[in-house]
């Protein structure tokens, strides 16, 4: 069975671009989390979507935004980027939002 | 506010010399104690779920029990292929948010 996907893989990008990175769940999922991984840290909590709908945010800025489509994959946008926004962007998928999540490989962007 | 702190932050082991890796938390209401692996540049990989005091849970050479207030993670006879970060998470009971909240991992490595 396919596990969690997540692209691009790897992303770079300048001060002040946009960026949109994609998670589709495993199969028959219906939640999606996204995390923020920095270097030496554990993952933080960014974003969790049930049924299209928003269940929890976490403390990250407004230029965080997120959505769940119909067929329950999930974009995550970033705004106005910062150097500080560089980490590993983790997504996980459970089948109800309660149950145990289950990460995907993870997408790795650099702003310079 | 949900914390969970892990120790030690690194651990060093010959091959076949046990130890364990510890997980204290602070949380509300438990809801679940989640186990992870993380290999360098990858996603975490679940291991465990605990739900209550004096639950235990085995997976080759690995034993995670659960306390009130801490997890630990045994590692009985460990291989070199058991080096990896163990990160530990708690979901917390209540409202509509499943988030899990990270410890900042464990980094073992196990020498041949």
């Amino acid at each position: 069975d396919a596990g969690v996907t997540q692209s691009p893989t790897h992303l770079i990008k300048t001060r002040g671009q946009h960026v949109t990175l994609r998670c589709s769940p495993i199969s028959g999922h219906k939640s999606v989390s996204w995390y923020q991984q920095v270097l030496g840290q554990g993952p933080q909590f960014i974003f969790q979507y049930y049924e299209k709908e928003e269940r929890g945010r976490g403390n990250f800025p407004d230029r965080f935004s997120a959505r769940q489509f119909p067929n329950y994959s999930s974009e995550l946008n970033v705004n106005a980027l910062l150097l500080g926004d560089s980490a590993l962007y983790l997504c996980a998928s459970s089948l109800l939002p309660y149950n145990e999540q289950f990460f995907g490989p993870g997408t790795r962007l650099t702003v310079l | 506010e949900d914390q969970v702190t892990q120790s030690p932050e690194a651990l060093r082991l010959q091959e076949g010399e046990s130890s364990s890796l510890n997980c204290s938390y602070t949380v509300s209401g438990l809801r679940g104690l989640f186990w992870y692996r993380q290999d360098p540049g990858k996603g975490p990989e679940f291991l465990f779920t605990l739900y209550s005091a004096g639950e235990e849970k085995e997976k080759e050479r690995l034993k995670a029990t659960l306390t009130k207030k801490e997890s630990f993670l045994h590692i009985t006879a460990p291989k070199p292929e058991d080096s990896a970060t163990y990160l530990c998470a708690v979901q917390a009971l209540g409202g509509s948010n499943y988030k899990l909240t990270f410890g900042k991992g464990t980094l073992l490595t196990v020498n041949p």
